[in-house]
């Protein structure tokens, strides 16, 4: 199993839809996880952390489900500028800084 | 705060010939990372340095790579001699402690022909 998993995708939503992501974790010791977003040919960036209770950040809600090792990301209401690659990030534990990067999730918003 | 900078953008070279790629962390960040993306392997992390030190390099392909951060300003990926299979985007990023995420620089963009 890969440490981090990911549907490629592509996701084809129309505007305004809602469309969710998730991502899965082998490692039950990892404790920081974070959303990335990648527009083609550019570098990632950080869209948003996700915290153990959940957060949101406006149209986007980040959720940690330790139990089945996997965290999700929602977008409310999507724009043509959300067309983007989602990677997920996990930290491994045990102390480790050091980021794994799933293979990222295509989202594609059509008009 | 001017980010991540990395140099050059682009890399064309022949086969054989040694690139350099070069990185400057953003300033007060301990960590700096060197990953290469592909699109059939993904982000793949070469090694990383905290405070100028290599912690871990296995993930680095094989001994034509190195990397070298002899202060706390700067960072090299040097391969020699250069291979086809090494065309890639090679990112650099650096984090303070990797808790709060990390920043990535602009890529280098390498084509080995």
């Amino acid at each position: 199993r890969k440490e981090v998993e990911q549907d490629p995708g592509p996701f084809n939503v129309p505007e305004g839809a809602t469309v969710a992501f998730n991502c899965t974790y082998s490692n039950s010791a990892s404790q920081s996880f974070f959303w990335y977003r990648q527009d083609c040919r550019k570098e990632p960036k950080l869209l948003m952390s996700v915290y153990s209770s959940g957060n949101e950040d406006g149209r986007f809600t980040a959720q940690l489900n330790r139990a089945s090792q996997y965290i999700s990301l929602l977008i409310r209401d999507s724009k043509l500028s959300d067309s983007a690659t989602y990677l997920c990030v996990v930290l491994r534990g045990g102390g480790s800084y050091i980021p794994t990067f799933g293979r990222g999730t295509s989202l594609i918003v059509h008009p | 705060d001017a980010g991540v900078i990395q140099s050059p953008r682009h890399e064309v070279t022949e086969m054989g010939q040694e690139v350099t790629l070069r990185c400057k962390p953003i300033s007060g960040h301990d960590y700096l990372f060197w990953y290469r993306q592909t699109m059939m392997r993904g982000l793949e992390l070469l090694i990383y340095f905290n405070n100028n030190v290599p912690i871990d390099d296995s993930g680095m392909p094989e001994d034509r790579f190195s990397a070298k951060m002899p202060n706390a300003s700067f960072s090299t990926l040097k391969i020699q001699p250069s291979e086809p299979r090494d065309s890639a985007v090679y990112f650099c990023a650096s984090s303070s402690s990797g808790l709060y995420g990390y920043t990535f620089g602009s890529g280098t963009r390498l084509t080995v022909v």
